[in-house]
C-alpha cells in the first residue's frame, strides 16, 4: 500500500492568502481525519469524514478553516484567509472501520504563514 | 470523557538503559489504547496497541506495553536503548463502543545518550 498522502509536503504562504492542503486516504478506509500539530497545542483533531460525511468539526478553530471530502481517495483542508498563527504541521489520518481503530497517519504539511 | 496523562515532557536515557515511557489514561469504559512513535519531520507511525486479550502487548523495534486496568495505565519501556530510538512518543485511546476519535497525550521527547 502506498499509505495516506499529503501535498504538499511543505507551503509558505504570505498572511492573507487562501492555502489548500490535499490528502488521499489509504484506499478502502472509510474514515478520515484531519489534525493539526504545533508547539503550544500539540496535536488536535481539526475533522473526521465517514464514508466522505463530516462526522465532527467541532475542532476546527474558527470559519476560515473548512475541509471537504468529495469522494473516498480525496479530501481538501482550506484556510482563507490564512493568518501566522496558522503555522503548524497538518496531518491527514485513515483508518478501516472494524479492525482494532488503528490510525494510519501520512507524513504531514507543514505550513508557513508569513 | 477520555484524556490521556503522559508524566514527563522530555525523558534522557543512555544508551543501552532501559526505557520507560508513562501513560495514564481516564476512560468510562476499558478502551483501546495505542502508543504512536514520530521521527523527526514525520508522521506518526504505530508502535503498538491493546484492544483485547493479552495485557502485555509487542510492538515493532524492541517496545512493549502493559495494560493495567487497576492503575489505568500503559506504560511504554524498551529493556535497552538505541541512539535510532530518539523520537517523540504519543499514547492514545479511543473508546471501543464508537471508536471514531482517538484522545492524545502531549507527547514524551525521549533522548538518547551516547
Amino acid at each position: 500500500d502506498a499509505g495516506v498522502i499529503q501535498s504538499p509536503r511543505h507551503e509558505v504562504t504570505e498572511m492573507g492568502q487562501e492555502v489548500t492542503l490535499r490528502c488521499k486516504p489509504i484506499s478502502g478506509h472509510d474514515y478520515l481525519f484531519w489534525y493539526r500539530q504545533t508547539m503550544m497545542r500539540g496535536l488536535e483533531l481539526l475533522i473526521y469524514f465517514n464514508n466522505n460525511v463530516p462526522i465532527d468539526d467541532s475542532g476546527m478553530p474558527e470559519d476560515r478553516f473548512s475541509a471537504k471530502m468529495p469522494n473516498a481517495s480525496f479530501s481538501t483542508l482550506k484556510i482563507q484567509p490564512s493568518e501566522p498563527r496558522d503555522s503548524a504541521v497538518y496531518f491527514c489520518a485513515s483508518r478501516i472501520s472494524g479492525r482494532g481503530d488503528e490510525q494510519f497517519f501520512g507524513p504531514g504539511t507543514r505550513l508557513t504563514v508569513l | 470523557a477520555q484524556s490521556v496523562t503522559q508524566l514527563g515532557s522530555h525523558v534522557s536515557v543512555s544508551e543501552g538503559a532501559l526505557v520507560l515511557l508513562r501513560c495514564n489514561y481516564s476512560s468510562s469504559v476499558p478502551p483501546y489504547l495505542f502508543w504512536y512513535v514520530q521521527y523527526p519531520n514525520q508522521g506518526l507511525q504505530l508502535l503498538l496497541k491493546y484492544t483485547t486479550g493479552a495485557t502485555l502487548v509487542k510492538g515493532i523495534n524492541g517496545f512493549e506495553a502493559e495494560f493495567k486496568k487497576s492503575e489505568t495505565s500503559f506504560h511504554l519501556t524498551k529493556p535497552s536503548a538505541h541512539m535510532s530510538d530518539a523520537a517523540e512518543y504519543f499514547c492514545a485511546v479511543s473508546d471501543p463502543n464508537t471508536g471514531n476519535q482517538f484522545y492524545f497525550g502531549t507527547g514524551t521527547s525521549l533522548t538518547v545518550i551516547p
